[in-house]
């Protein structure tokens, strides 16, 4: 079976940068083929892909937010961690991470999710 | 403005059936697989379909997917109240490499 939960602070001031991180079990990222993405939601908004990041360490970015984003894979400890700088209140949504399961390059789908995290952004 | 284009909400009646769409492009739908999310009040999204119309174990036949050059289509039979959430739909976008989400449809069972 594979989790995944997201952790991270649940207020950030505006500048700051944010931390996120997503713990997971039931599969590792040394895997051939097997990815972690992130995605976001602001309050009764739609869904936003952030990043991705695959078992050969290949990451992708979303194009609008690329400059402020990094992601990163820890194998031995089943973790990936994102990290988005110049935090503003926009930014404020709740944050998941998600399995990414496929069966071929052009053939990729986000499952399982986690619970989500919701980061504020506010002074 | 999202990438994918979906109607911001349907409605239908217990038992009858929807269909939800999702509209694209070449760089995106035309040319990669699309998958479907389910997301119920409060609750983080769980995935419908994949592979454009295969379903993972444990989601009932009533959800179905297709798709037809830059467009995709849910369908959903013998609606319950229970399928009462948003549906997004997503791809990835081989133009900007990036995954991409539909805005999202709120389906109401009256």
């Amino acid at each position: 079976q594979i989790t995944l939960k997201e952790s991270g602070p649940t207020l950030v001031k505006p500048t700051q940068t944010l931390t996120l991180t997503c713990t997971f079990s039931g599969f590792s990222l040394s895997t051939r083929g097997v990815g972690v993405g992130w995605v976001r939601q602001p309050p009764g908004e739609a869904l936003e892909w952030l990043a991705l990041i695959y078992w050969d360490d290949d990451k992708r970015y979303s194009p609008s937010l690329k400059s402020r984003l990094t992601i990163t894979k820890d194998t031995s400890k089943t973790q990936v961690v994102l990290t988005m700088t110049n935090m503003d209140p926009v930014d404020t949504a709740t944050y998941y991470c998600a399995h990414i399961g496929s069966s071929a390059s052009n053939r990729r789908w986000f499952d399982p999710w986690g619970q989500g995290a919701l980061v504020t952004v506010s002074s | 403005q999202s990438v994918l284009t979906q109607p911001p909400s349907v409605s239908a009646a217990p038992g009858q059936k929807v269909t939800i769409s999702c509209s694209g492009s070449s760089s995106n739908i035309g040319n990669n697989y699309v998958s479907w999310y389910q997301q119920l009040p409060g609750t983080a999204p769980k995935l419908l379909i994949y592979d454009n119309n295969k379903r993972p174990s444990g989601i009932p036949d009533r959800f179905s997917g297709s798709k037809s050059g830059t467009s995709a289509t849910l369908g959903i039979t013998g609606l319950q109240t229970g399928d009462e959430a948003d549906y997004y739909c997503g791809t990835w976008d081989s133009s900007v490499s990036a995954w991409v989400f539909g805005g999202g449809t709120k389906l109401t069972v009256l």
